[in-house]
């Protein structure tokens, strides 16, 4: 089966880190980019971050530039997303897509259910 | 950054009514790099349209898109009742890649 299956979200403090995974199946994962796209409760679409399918090319939304970092390991079939120095504003339902392309462009014809993540003392 | 703005924000018809949903960019969108997806309450977002106006594998016909430049129209012929959700239209042919704010389709 196609799918993308994130984990890794939870209560969380402002200031410290969380990891996230996507796990994809059915498809030739490193034939493409990947992309985490965040939702926050009751609100629209945000772009998070892109990696291109060799890692090359990376690119962040300026509200988590220098906090969080992409990365993917194709032999795992993998994306990650390490999120550092949380805020409140990073609250979230937060979801894995895949491009339709390679190089981090294209638009996103899979996602997953999402992982939420909640900030706050 | 391109900025996209869809109208209305909340569009009330009946089943077998027509919708058009605009998307109006800030700047050229590039090559019509423009997509569309649904959301419907719970759910993850739903691939649409692509390249402004071709279908997404499964999308019934009744999803039509259209546009070029800096306007786009997401067209729904007739209604059926598992249509009302929330739709989005993104960019991506300028990076950061960015969606618009979203518009509910709500049942009159």
């Amino acid at each position: 089966e196609v799918q993308l299956v994130e984990s890794g979200g939870g209560l969380v403090q402002p200031g410290r880190s969380l990891r996230l995974s996507c796990a994809a199946s059915g498809f030739t994962f490193d034939d493409y980019a990947m992309h985490w796209v965040r939702q926050a409760p009751g609100k629209g679409l945000e772009w998070v971050s892109g990696i291109s399918w060799n890692s090359g090319s990376i690119g962040y939304a300026d509200s988590v530039k220098g906090r969080f970092t992409i990365s993917r390991d194709n032999a795992k079939n993998s994306l990650y997303l390490q999120m550092n120095s949380l805020r409140a504003e990073d609250t979230a339902l937060y979801y894995c897509a895949k491009s339709s392309e390679w190089l981090v462009s294209g638009y996103f014809d899979l996602w997953g259910r999402g992982t939420l993540v909640t900030v706050s003392s | 950054e391109i900025v996209l703005t869809q109208s209305p924000g909340t569009l009330s018809l009946s089943p077998g009514e027509r919708a058009t949903l605009s998307c109006r960019a800030s700047q050229s969108v590039s090559s019509s790099y423009l997509a569309w997806y649904q959301q419907k309450p719970g759910q993850a977002p739903r691939l649409l349209i692509y390249g402004a106006s071709s279908r997404a594998t499964g999308i019934p016909d009744r999803f039509s898109g259209s546009g070029s430049g800096t306007d786009f129209t997401l067209t729904i012929s007739r209604l059926e009742p598992e249509d009302f959700a929330v739709y989005y239209c993104q960019q991506y042919g300028s990076s950061p890649g960015t969606f618009g704010g979203g518009t509910k389709v709500e049942i009159k």
